[in-house]
């Protein structure tokens, strides 16, 4: 079975200043792996995903994430962070053969401050 | 941009009620996910369905829980009775098969509260 753990619940940090936010994953198959964001109150909506190919994935409001197999890690990242950023970060994983099944991690909070 | 509405938005409800919770999937969309989210468990996957049969309903409380999907455009989920440990925003999402070229797309949640 597939599981994903994302390292911190909280993460504060200053407004324009550099974000990582981690995320482990273990699968003994291939798989394919996800952020989500979600705003207060809102559901959940793709940042990005590794499916194949490049191990470095871009992804929307210029967040992008590493994929790197022999770690077993999918950090997702951001040079300059905004206020409006502040929202809750999952990574997901599901296995890359036909079954569609995502499991998230338990999230991250992203708190940007002025 | 196309969206996966769900009703209620919220709904609040005696312990030992009913409850019903819908959700309308993407347009040509044939795989559907039901996901409870609390602040203890995170976001948990109850039910998925992919061209209306379930697929794996393992997440779900048997004995109260039953997901369903009468037709294409409509996805249920049914909790009788409910108790306070119910109490969540229950997710619904949808997607194209097991192509992920576009994620699945989540609704806005229905908010369940059982006092």
């Amino acid at each position: 079975a597939q599981s994903v753990t994302q390292l911190d619940s909280q993460v504060p940090v200053f407004e324009e200043a550099p974000v990582e936010l981690r995320c482990n994953y273990s699968s003994s198959v291939s798989v394919y792996l996800f952020w989500y964001v979600q705003y207060p109150n809102q559901g959940l909506q793709l940042l990005l995903k590794y499916l194949s190919g490049s191990t470095l994935v871009k992804g929307i409001n210029g967040f992008e994430a590493e994929f790197n197999k022999s770690q077993t890690s999918f950090h997702l990242r951001k040079p300059s962070v905004h206020i409006s950023d502040t929202a809750e970060y999952f990574c997901a994983v599901t296995r890359s053969s036909n079954t569609g099944k995502l499991i998230f991690g338990q999230g991250t909070t992203l708190q940007v401050k002025p | 941009d196309a969206r996966v509405t769900q009703t209620p938005r919220d709904k609040v409800t005696e312990m030992g009620q009913e409850v019903t919770m819908r959700c309308q999937p993407i347009l040509g969309h044939n795989t559907v996910f039901w996901y409870r989210q609390t602040m203890m468990q995170g976001l948990e996957l109850l039910a998925y369905f992919r061209n209306r049969a379930p697929l794996d309903d393992s997440g779900m409380p048997k004995d109260r829980f039953s997901a369903e999907m009468p037709d294409a455009t409509l996805a249920t989920l049914k909790i009788q009775p409910s108790e306070p440990r119910d109490s969540a925003v229950y997710f619904c999402a949808s997607g194209l098969g097991d192509s992920f070229n576009y994620g699945y797309t989540f609704g806005s949640g229905t908010r369940l509260t059982v006092v």
